[in-house]
Order: structure tokens, then sequence, then C-alpha cells
């Protein structure tokens, strides 16, 4: 069964950390990761990632896939209370038409 | 207005009650999704649209009917619907069905 597992379930850190996030994924007809943060309600994207080795950065955001290994990160450099939210990975794949699956996310929490 | 819209943002009803979920994007996109999120588990898919047809139904139970009049708008129908329903349903649209997704910010359903 295609599923994404992501680690830790949640984190909890003072602002300045660094922190990484971990995402794993076993899948067949494997198309893209992607990485959400949820807030409050709307999960807004983060990143698109394809291709192995290469990082995508956005600010204090980066993040990598591992298509050999199956497995993406998200780091987050000094960090602030603004990062606090759910993470979430999900993995696009093909099986007929394109379908997404989601992981349970990580729960960050930054404190001041 | 931009992005993706969902009305009503909160919704209560009962069992025997008829209603309908609302989403809206103004985003040119041509696929459109509804996602269901409960508490501690992945979000789940339910419903594609690309190009106004029907692509994917990962078996949602049949008191939950969409329909896509064109590309800009889903309606999520609800009849008869049990108490384990209540959850944060989720509108998304993306450029095709391999682009990342845009959501809305959710409706909040409640069954009594």
């Amino acid at each position: 069964e295609d599923k994404v597992v992501q680690s830790p379930l949640s984190l909890v850190v003072h602002e300045g950390d660094t922190v990484t996030l971990n995402c794993s994924y076993e899948v067949t007809n494997f198309r893209s990761l992607l990485w959400y943060k949820q807030e409050k309600k709307a999960p807004t994207f983060l990143f698109m990632l394809t291709s192995s080795g290469i990082e995508k950065k956005s600010g204090r955001l980066s993040s990598i896939l591992d298509k050999k290994e199956l497995f993406s990160i998200l780091n987050i450099t000094a960090t602030q209370t603004g990062d606090s939210a759910v993470y979430l990975c999900a993995y696009l794949f093909t099986s007929g038409t394109y379908k997404y699956i989601f992981g349970t996310g990580t729960r960050l929490k930054v404190l001041a | 207005e931009t992005g993706v819209t969902q009305t009503p943002r909160h919704l209560v009803m009962g069992m025997t009650n008829k209603k309908s979920l609302k989403c809206e994007q103004h985003l040119g996109h041509n696929a459109m999704y509804w996602y269901k999120q409960s508490a501690k588990k992945p979000l789940e898919l339910m419903f594609v649209y690309s190009l106004e047809e029907r692509v994917e139904n990962n078996s949602v139970p049949s008191r939950f009917s969409p329909e896509c009049p064109n590309s800009s708008h889903l309606f999520l129908h609800l009849h008869t619907l049990q108490p384990e329903d209540s959850a944060l349903y989720l509108c998304a649209s993306s450029l095709t069905s391999y682009n990342e997704q845009f959501f809305g910010p959710g409706t909040r359903l409640t069954v009594l």
C-alpha cells in the first residue's frame, strides 16, 4: 500500500533553533514530493521536488529529495514564532490518473 | 477576489438535512479537488475534477455528491450525513492535475 510517513510527529524548539523535518514514502510510479505549511486552516504550498539531490530554497526554508532512499527533508534555520504550524508532506504519483497522498504532518511549535 | 474561496466557513447540520459546500477558484486552474481533514488523520482525497470531468472518486460514500459546473466552481452536496462525517472539508485547485495545489480556507462541518 502506498503511504507517506512523517517524523517527528511534533516538535518544540526555541526561536533561533534549526529544525529538520523528515518525510519518507513508499510508492510506485512516483512523480513529485510536495511540502505544505498549515497554520490554521488552508495548507500553503512550500516546495515541489521532482529530482534527487537538488536543494530547493526559500528564505530560511530549504528542502531536498532522495529518490534512492525514498525520503525528503525540510530544514528551517533561525526559527521564528511565525514558523509554528503543521508541516505536511505529500507525494504525487500516477495510477491511471495523478493522485496525491498526504502524511499526518509534523506539528512544530517555536517558543519565543 | 483572488485565490480559492469556500463557503460557508462553518456549518452545523442534522443527520436528515441536505446542504451544499461551495468552492470557487480565481486562478484559472483546470483541476479542482475535495479533501476531508479529520483530527489526527492525514488529508483524505475525496474527489478530483480535471477540465470539469470527475477523474477520481476515492471510495467516498454516496451521501457525498460532487458537482463541477465549470472549471471555476466546485460543489459538494451533503445529505443524510453521519456524526463521523464531522471534519474540515478543504477545496483545492491546481493548474493541471500534476501541479502543486492551492487550498481554500475550508468548511468546518459538524453533524449532530
